[in-house]
């Protein structure tokens, strides 16, 4: 069936420094891909989304491009700060033959410091 | 505009009995997804509801039911409370499949089962 694996945190990084989260997929069709983002005590929040190969999703600075190829959708930053401080999450939605659904990743705790 | 809203935000039961979490999703969206996310499971995939009609249902055994009515407010129910129900539920909705669109996430409700 369908997956999502992220690499395992945490993550810990000095304010301006380059920030990449792993993220690779498996999916029988062509789901669709999305990296969310969890603050304390919140829900998730979508961060951007790709729905076809070679797509870039990008937002607040956070790029991901589709790897049909390599099936990966690599989370980047260039320059993170402390408010970047949150849980990622890596995620794929497909419409197959069990209806529509939304895969997660483990999510990916990203601390940044001052 | 309004977010996806949740109640109650938490809640603390005995084992045994049971309980009706609530959301009402953004205007327009005709779509709500249901999942439980837990420390060690991460986000799973409880159930999808579009236009009153269940889509979708991850694995997870009947106790747990939820439905959605014509104003798209969706409920679920968890029967016969178990400790491992101890959980933070998380709805999400969608304009219409989420899959190009991405999930708007609530803030949750935190299960507690003693």
């Amino acid at each position: 069936g369908d997956s999502v694996t992220q690499m395992e945190g945490p993550v810990t990084l000095s304010e301006e420094a380059f920030l990449t989260i792993n993220c690779t997929y498996t999916a029988t069709g062509y789901p669709s891909l999305f990296w969310y983002v969890q603050y304390p005590g919140e829900g998730l929040q979508l961060l951007l989304k790709a729905t076809k190969a070679d797509d870039k999703g990008s937002n607040k600075g956070f790029e991901a491009t589709y790897r049909k190829e390599t099936t990966s959708f690599h989370l980047e930053k260039g320059s993170v700060q402390v408010s970047d401080s949150a849980v990622y999450f890596c995620a794929l939605s497909d419409d197959g033959t069990g209806g529509f659904k939304t895969i997660f990743g483990a999510g990916t705790r990203l601390f940044v410091k001052a | 505009k309004a977010g996806v809203t949740q109640t109650p935000r938490y809640l603390i039961k005995t084992r045994g009995q049971q309980v009706t979490l609530s959301c009402s999703p953004i205007s327009g969206h005709r779509s709500v997804s249901w999942y439980q996310q837990t420390p060690g499971q991460g986000l799973q995939f409880l159930f999808e509801y579009f236009s009153e009609t269940q889509r979708n249902k991850g694995n997870f055994p009947g106790r747990f039911s939820g439905r959605q009515f014509s104003n798209s407010r969706s409920e679920m129910n968890v029967s016969t409370l178990e400790l491992g129900d101890s959980a933070l539920y998380l709805c999400a909705s969608s304009t219409g499949t989420p899959d190009n669109y991405g999930y708007t996430f609530g803030s949750g409700t935190r299960l507690t089962v003693v």
